[in-house]
């Protein structure tokens, strides 16, 4: 079953711009990650954030946890035309047995406009 | 170094034929995983290893799919008998350890059709 639940589901902006992005999940987690995927490079990455922190950086990414709330967000500040790919949330694994991989959302598509 | 590879990068088969699909993770990386992701959609997981080893093979979507790894090296996933619904990229990816907190490194992935 689905974990993560990215919104919006696609975005388009200008180049400069802030872009945000939502992860909500279902079940407890000990982390949770984000990933971006574009045709050039593939599936990166992108920063962890752990159940115990609330807001993490990382270059131009900002990510925030709220585990009350079971949701994170993602953070983009003056995107620019490289960062138009598809960014996911990933949960998990999970030890104990079960699925034990990551669990990913549908993810967002974000458009960078020149 | 070297990153995660996988062969081939486009599989065309026909319905009903068995397809190889090969993962080389990275050197030293004791977990790889197999994930498969159909078009606009987010990946779903399929397996792990753990060494040689796939502790929970539950994920795979039915009895057509095994994977195989030796040692902690090469991984192969075949598709038996395929199906057009089979149609996906299947990615491979490896971490240093099994477990949460570990970041995963993904392959550029198989894109297999079957016509």
């Amino acid at each position: 079953s689905q974990q993560g639940e990215e919104d919006p589901q696609a975005l388009s902006i200008q180049e400069g711009e802030n872009a945000t992005m939502n992860c909500s999940y279902k079940t407890s987690i000990n982390n949770l990650q984000w990933y971006r995927q574009n045709s050039g490079r593939g599936l990166v990455h992108l920063i962890l954030i752990r159940s115990n922190e609330r807001e993490k950086h990382s270059g131009r990414l900002r990510v925030t946890l709220d585990t009350s709330k079971k949701s994170s967000s993602l953070l983009i500040t003056a995107s620019r035309a490289a960062d138009t790919a598809s960014y996911f949330c990933a949960t998990g694994p999970y030890s104990g047995g079960g699925a034990d991989g990551l669990t990913f959302g549908k993810g967002t598509h974000l458009i960078i406009q020149p | 170094g070297a990153g995660v590879s996988q062969s081939p990068s486009n599989k065309v088969t026909e319905k009903g034929k068995d397809v190889e699909l090969r993962c080389d993770p990275i050197s030293g990386h004791t977990a790889l995983y197999w994930y498969r992701q159909r078009l606009g959609q987010g990946l779903e997981f399929l397996i792990y290893f753990q060494g040689n080893s796939a502790p929970d093979k539950s994920g795979l979507p039915s009895d057509r799919f095994s994977a195989e790894r030796t040692g902690e090296s090469v991984s192969t996933l075949t598709i038996q008998r395929t199906q057009q619904e089979d149609s996906a990229v299947y990615l491979c990816a490896s971490s240093f350890l099994y477990g949460q907190g570990y970041e995963q490194y993904f392959g550029p992935g198989t894109r297999l059709t079957v016509t």
